[in-house]
């Protein structure tokens, strides 16, 4: 069965980074998206980003862009996601998400079926 | 960026009450709506994909519906269990983006 299981939690003083992984087990990991999505406290869940586990590709929210690297470690088969410069508000739940099947270097746009457990940061001075 | 706006915000039902919670997108979607329900300290469970397809082993209770921006999730006798946070998503375009969740609480 599909798992992911992320790093456990993280405290960060602003202005650090913050690498939090995830491990794929169950499935062919280079066949698929992988996605970051992350709920602060009593709000919504948002897109931060996603990488096509095969060919490494990347897109993020525009949100994000300049502070988020999302990479992967197909030997591992491991998603990594990279947030800088953080502030207050990045203290969130971040979670993996898996997405849909990628082939000839594109992947199909899909719901997300398989969530890993989530990785609580806080940033506190 | 489509904007996923759902309807009510919160919600006190009984056991054995039907519910339905609307979302509406700011644009069209072509039914590539997820539903997802979430319960405290729990990553969100997809309930069901592509507006009205159930995801296996999720109770038969759970329907929903819609089309072009207007979509439902209903719930048709509420049990213990589904009180919870529910979320709408649109995976229609990029970003993907969630509406902004349903409390349902026990009356």
């Amino acid at each position: 069965q599909v798992q992911l299981v992320q790093s456990g939690a993280e405290v960060k003083k602003p202005g650090a980074s913050v690498k939090v992984s995830c491990k794929a087990s169950g499935y062919t990991f280079t066949s698929y998206a992988m996605h970051w999505v992350r709920q602060a406290p009593g709000q919504r869940l948002e897109w931060m980003g996603w990488i096509n586990a095969g060919n490494g590709n990347t897109k993020y929210s525009q949100k994000f862009q300049g502070r988020v690297t999302i990479t992967r470690d197909t030997s591992a088969s491991t998603a990594y996601m990279e947030l800088s410069s953080l502030r207050s508000e990045d203290t969130a739940v971040y979670y993996c998400v898996r997405g849909g099947y990628c082939s000839g270097g594109s992947c199909f746009a899909e719901y997300f079926q398989h969530w890993g457990q989530g990785t609580l940061v806080t940033v506190s001075s | 960026d489509i904007q996923m706006t759902q309807s009510p915000s919160s919600l006190s039902a009984s056991v054995g009450d039907r519910v339905t919670i609307t979302c509406r997108a700011s644009q069209g979607i072509s039914n590539s709506l997820a539903w997802y329900q979430q319960k405290p300290g729990k990553a969100p469970k997809l309930l069901l994909y592509a507006a009205s397809r159930l995801e296996s082993g999720v109770p038969s209770r759970f329907s929903g519906s819609g089309s072009g921006t207007d979509y439902t999730l209903t719930i048709s006798s509420l049990q213990p269990e589904d009180f919870a946070t529910y979320y709408c998503q649109q995976y229609y375009s990029t970003p993907q983006t969630f509406g902004q969740g349903t409390k349902l609480e026990i009356k």
